[in-house]
């Protein structure tokens, strides 16, 4: 059981919007830790997509965006593309566990 | 390019010992903090610890002392001594940068997998 709660799955098909759900708590989302986000795909390192809730590294297309609400984070792929099948973690610092903990993952098909 | 190169997994037995390395490449590694997170198959992704530029590691309680990081910062080289081994311990090992300006762990190896079988 992971600390951040994503949904194991989601899907769109070519050029639509799929939205993420990180859900946590306030020691960790919900106070005043930053949410990360990152992409794997499969047989390859993880990959930063999102810093501090909505910053993008440079490379990352502006088609990923990420937010911050309360407890919960989130991240949209908008004109979803083939190349971005793949898993999607979310990850934040936790301060009653002292540790950095990761969501369950989100596995995203393009139909 | 910055890169970050696993070895050192492979098959173990149950109760014994791995030294993992992670060798850098690209960048200055003295300035920066490492981790490792690892992922079992079909799992997700665990932080196992961290090691700052200066001052002593961080492990999280489920750790329990069976996992030790260091850092050689004239070789750019992190490691990660696991002993005790447990086939729960099966899983990709990842060594990850993290970026003091983002927070992020921002450059990843590509892993090495370790089976703890008999």
């Amino acid at each position: 059981q992971s600390v951040l709660t994503q949904p194991p799955s989601a899907s769109g098909t070519p050029g639509q919007r799929v939205t993420i759900s990180c859900s946590g708590s306030g020691s960790n989302i919900g106070g005043n830790n930053h949410a990360y986000w990152y992409q794997r795909l499969p047989g390859t390192a993880p990959k930063l997509l999102i810093y501090k809730n909505d910053q993008r590294p440079s490379g990352v297309p502006d088609r990923f965006s990420g937010s911050k609400s309360g407890p919960s984070a989130s991240l949209a792929i908008s004109g979803l593309r083939s190349e971005d099948e793949a898993e999607y973690y979310c990850a934040t610092w936790d301060d009653r566990r002292s540790a950095w903990v990761f969501g369950g993952g989100t596995k995203v098909t393009v139909l | 390019e910055e890169q970050l190169v696993e070895s050192g997994g492979g098959l173990a037995q149950p109760g014994g010992s791995l030294r993992l390395s992670c060798l850098a490449s690209g960048f200055v590694f003295k300035s920066y903090d490492f981790h490792w997170v690892r992922q079992p198959t079909g799992k997700s992704l665990e932080w196992l610890c961290g090691i700052p530029v200066a001052g002593d590691p961080h492990y999280p309680g489920s750790v329990k002392g069976r996992f030790t990081i260091s850092r050689d910062n004239v070789r750019n080289t992190l490691y990660l001594q696991i002993i005790n081994l447990r086939p729960g311990d099966t899983a990709e090992y990842f060594c990850a940068r993290r970026n003091g300006k983002s927070g992020a762990f921002d450059v990843w190896g590509r892993g090495t997998m370790v089976i703890v079988s008999s």
